[in-house]
């Protein structure tokens, strides 16, 4: 089964740090694109960050560029997001979705930024 | 505001046809692909159609998508109350670098 489970949310303070995991199973990792989608409290879909299979390409919404940093590593079937100076508009529920037609998401992470 | 329009809101009876539209630009729909998500409430997004037009296994025919020029529509035909959701379109936008989502269709089952 094509499964990906996301974690490392939670509460942080404006200015602080997070990083977020996604591990995959079900297909063949290391030959997708990868990406990270948010939705805030009672909102739309809003794209983070997309990473090429081998990492060689790399692209982001204008919002989180500079604070943000998405990397994977394909032994581990995992992808993260490094997210620094955090915002409280950064507050969402964060889903990985895999490949270039976000044919499969996750359950998604939760977080929050509160002062 | 979205880089592609959707309606905010749709109705329908059971049994009857509903479409959702998304309109973009030439830089976005208009030279690539069009996919739509369909969001049960409470839940994970989950891909409902690709490439405009395809369906991914398991998704009923009664889902269909379509596209011309810079718009894409997605059309459900005998309507469910399962089908009660919220709608995305997607695309990539050429000019931003960027995936773009609509900003969401409810679909309410009267």
């Amino acid at each position: 089964e094509v499964q990906l489970v996301e974690s490392g949310g939670g509460l942080v303070q404006p200015g602080g740090s997070l990083r977020l995991s996604c591990v995959a199973s079900g297909f063949t990792f290391n030959t997708y694109w990868m990406n990270w989608v948010r939705q805030a409290p009672g909102k739309g879909l809003e794209w983070v960050a997309s990473i090429k299979y081998d990492g060689s390409e790399i692209y982001y919404v204008g919002s989180v560029r500079g604070r943000f940093t998405v990397s994977r590593d394909n032994a581990k079937n995992s992808l993260y997001l490094q997210m620094n100076s955090l915002r409280a508009e950064d507050t969402a529920v964060y889903y990985c979705a895999s490949g270039n037609r976000f044919d499969v998401w996750g359950r998604g992470t939760m977080v929050i930024v509160y002062s | 505001q979205s880089v592609l329009t959707q309606p905010p809101s749709a109705s329908g009876t059971p049994g009857q046809r509903v479409t959702i539209s998304c309109s973009g630009s030439s830089s976005n729909i208009g030279s690539n692909t069009v996919a739509w998500h369909q969001q049960l409430p409470g839940t994970a997004p989950k891909l409902l159609i690709y490439s405009n037009n395809q369906r991914p296994s398991g998704v009923p025919d009664r889902f269909s998508g379509s596209k011309s020029g810079t718009s894409a529509s997605l059309a459900i035909s005998g309507l469910q109350s399962e089908d009660e959701a919220d709608y995305y379109c997607a695309t990539w936008d050429g000019s931003l670098n960027a995936w773009v989502f609509g900003g969401g269709t409810r679909l309410t089952v009267l």
